[in-house]
């Protein structure tokens, strides 16, 4: 156990259905990350949040919609998915700025929600 | 825009051989690096990190040394494990424009590791 935690595991949704991917760290940072990890290809970043506000969309979908609703919890709300977004959601969390000394930058991952769209 | 190059995996080895990953980057100014593993069924874990030029990371017998001149990061170990069969990332991290860096990471595309008995 890392001190993220992310659920479901796995998850199996057909592309009409609407499902949550939830994050939780209890590490204390400020700052959490959606990433994406497809077979064959570098994590892409999807979302950052700093101190609950999001400051970064690297151009996702709208059919992937990001909720932060306090420091410790991350949402990613799937719907209406295609095949081709089957893949690992990796959630990542991280203390930042200048406070933040040596355990700058250094991002604590979650286990990560294994999804796969029929 | 940044980039992290690595090289094409995977890479098959005996037990208690040399390991050499390499890791290639492209970035404004001096950002930080970092190589993470990642095990069977887990997510990504922070192996080892440098700051800045020169700098020397290390744990668990792995080392990589911050080279600005050859913008590398080469990922090493002198005797490897079954234990050490993993995919291993490269990654760094830029500097914001106060000259601070942030948590916003660019990967490497990893290099899949798997060490035989």
């Amino acid at each position: 156990e890392t001190g993220v935690t992310q659920t479901p595991r796995h998850l199996v949704m057909g592309m009409t259905n609407k499902k949550s991917l939830k994050c939780e760290q209890h590490l204390g940072h400020n700052a959490m990350y959606w990433y994406k990890q497809s077979a064959k290809k570098p994590l892409e970043l999807m979302f950052v949040y700093n101190f609950k506000e999001q400051t970064e969309n690297n151009s996702v979908p709208s059919r992937f919609s990001p909720e932060c609703p306090n420091s410790s919890h991350l949402f990613l709300h799937l719907h209406t998915l295609q095949p081709e977004d089957s893949a690992l959601y990796l959630c990542a969390s991280s203390q930042d700025g200048l406070e933040a000394g040596k355990s700058a930058n250094v991002l604590t991952f979650g286990a990560g929600s294994r999804l796969t769209v029929l | 825009g940044d980039s992290v190059t690595q090289m094409e995996g995977p890479v098959t080895l005996s037990e208690e051989a040399f390991l050499t990953i390499n890791c290639t980057y492209t970035a404004t100014g001096y950002p930080s690096l970092f190589w993470y593993v990642q095990y069977p069924g887990e997510g990504l874990q922070l192996l080892l990190k440098a700051t800045k030029a020169d700098d020397k990371g290390s744990n668990k017998g792995f080392e990589a040394t911050y080279r600005k001149e050859t913008t590398s990061f080469h990922l090493e170990k002198g005797s490897v494990q079954v234990s050490d069969s993993a995919v291993y990332f490269c990654a760094l991290s830029p500097l914001n424009a106060g000259g601070t860096s942030y948590g916003k990471l660019t990967f490497g595309q990893g290099t899949i590791l798997t060490v035989h008995p």
